[in-house]
């Protein structure tokens, strides 16, 4: 079964430090998304992409944040000055329409 | 906006008992309505999901979900659960035609055996 990749599962960073976290959607997916979730925390919408930009974003995703994809297979999304914060799982999505979402198995950024 | 409300953090089962797990939102218009689960240490699956049509819905693992328009309301049920049941549930709402996704805070279930 096709199935979203992300990597890396975890990442340590020092606070101030660029982060990319990358993503591979399902391949026939048309759209993309970003989720994250705070230890104790609901599930939050970041940003969704389509079409090569982004089609809606949350008060979250300010311009510490960017989403990039870059080839034809990879979906980025960086942390340009990491804050403690921003420390949780981080789950990419995708779907072939605004449909049901498949995701990936997240990844944990730990921001010390 | 829109928002999503579980009322239970954390419901503990013994097997073959009965489940439902509640979820209102609160949005003004048409929605799409999803309920995921994530097994330990796994990732986020689609339970089941309603956009239109029957509001009662039938997802994967004898797991069904009603629609109640007027109560704002997505209840996830199960006859009778299995120890590997034992997960964490999100009730997720989308208005139709959105690509936000909003999520309750889920709730966690445990099955003792």
């Amino acid at each position: 079964e096709p199935e979203v990749t992300q990597t890396p599962s975890h990442q340590v960073t020092q606070m101030g430090q660029e982060v990319i976290l990358r993503c591979v959607p399902i391949s026939n997916h048309l759209y993309f998304y970003w989720y994250r979730q705070i230890l104790g925390q609901k599930v939050e919408f970041l940003v969704s992409f389509y079409n090569n930009e982004i089609s809606e974003k949350s008060e979250i995703f300010d311009d510490q944040f960017s989403v990039e994809r870059p080839d034809g297979s990879n979906f980025t999304l960086k942390i340009r000055s990491t804050k403690l914060e921003d420390s949780a799982m981080y789950f990419c999505a995708s779907s072939t329409t605004t449909g049901e979402l498949f995701f990936g198995e997240g990844s944990r950024l730990t921001v010390l | 906006a829109q928002s999503v409300s579980q009322h239970n953090h954390h419901v503990i089962l013994s097997e073959a008992a009965s489940l439902e797990l509640g979820c209102n939102y609160s949005y003004g218009g048409t929605v799409n309505l999803f309920w995921y689960v994530q097994y330990p240490g796994q990732h986020l699956q689609l339970l089941l999901k309603y956009f239109s049509g029957d509001p009662l819905v039938k997802g994967i693992k004898g797991f069904e979900a009603e629609f109640i328009k007027s109560k704002f309301s997505f209840n996830l049920r199960k006859p009778s659960v299995q120890w590997s049941d034992t997960a964490e549930y999100f009730c997720a709402v989308r208005g139709a035609g959105s690509y936000q996704l909003t999520f309750g805070k889920g709730t966690k279930l445990s099955v003792i055996p």
